[in-house]
């Protein structure tokens, strides 16, 4: 079963604007990853935050995670229109099973 | 980072007939290999687990007769589906990770969109 949710499950901003999702999850983490997926392809991994960091950048995104709430935030600065995606969360738990399991996603719209 | 190959990306099949996914680790060995599968517009659900060298644990409700898979080589997983049906249908993507050696990353193939007709 998924272990995260997701929300917005989709979101519709206009470019320029800023874009943030939330990610919730169930069980104690090794760390947690988000990854993009364009409509009918495969995944884009954007970036990973251990369990014991807080926030992490890279470029336009932001990342923050807090362990005490069981969930992260990714946020997306300036968007443009090619952020159009689906955007996953993904725990990768602190388990000798160390499958990685999905959230719901949020679909992503950026309006030109 | 560490390239999965998934081949094929694209395949169509009648009815009834089986299909063979192939999932290569390219440049690290993939000690533990991972099954799922996404329907159209909604998330990637696991279907299975599976370990060089080892049968494969499955997921609640994957049916291991329907969906074959072998793990016999550290670079490459198979999942094979059986006697495919339309309902099949969907988009299916392998990751692999490498544990020998304590935690790492794991890595996505680009994943295999199924038509069964």
């Amino acid at each position: 079963s998924q272990q995260g949710e997701e929300d917005p499950q989709a979101l519709s901003i206009q470019e320029g604007e800023n874009a943030t999702m939330n990610c919730s999850y169930k069980t104690s983490i090794n760390n947690l990853q988000w990854y993009r997926q364009n409509s009918g392809r495969g995944l884009v991994h954007l970036i990973l935050i251990r369990s014991n960091e807080r926030e992490k950048h890279s470029g336009r995104l932001r990342v923050t995670l807090d362990t005490s709430k069981k969930s992260s935030s990714l946020l997306i600065t300036a968007s443009w229109a090619a952020d159009t995606a689906s955007y996953f969360c993904a725990t990768d738990p602190y388990s000798s099973a160390s499958k990685i399991i999905f959230g719901s996603g949020t679909r992503l719209s950026i309006r030109p | 980072g560490a390239v999965v190959s998934q081949h094929p990306s694209r395949v169509i099949c009648k009815s009834g007939t089986s299909v063979k996914i192939e999932c290569r680790s390219l440049d690290f060995q993939a000690t533990t290999m991972f099954w799922y599968r996404q329907f159209p517009k909604k998330s990637l659900m696991l279907m299975a687990t599976s370990n060089e060298g080892s049968k494969a644990t499955y997921e609640q409700g994957v049916e291991k007769d329907k969906f074959l898979i072998n793990h016999a080589s550290l670079t490459l997983s198979t999942l094979t589906v059986t006697s495919a049906h339309p309902e099949d249908s969907s988009f299916y993507i392998c990751s692999a990770r490498d544990l020998a050696g304590g935690y790492t990353e794991a890595f996505f193939g680009q994943g295999t969109r199924l038509t069964v007709v």
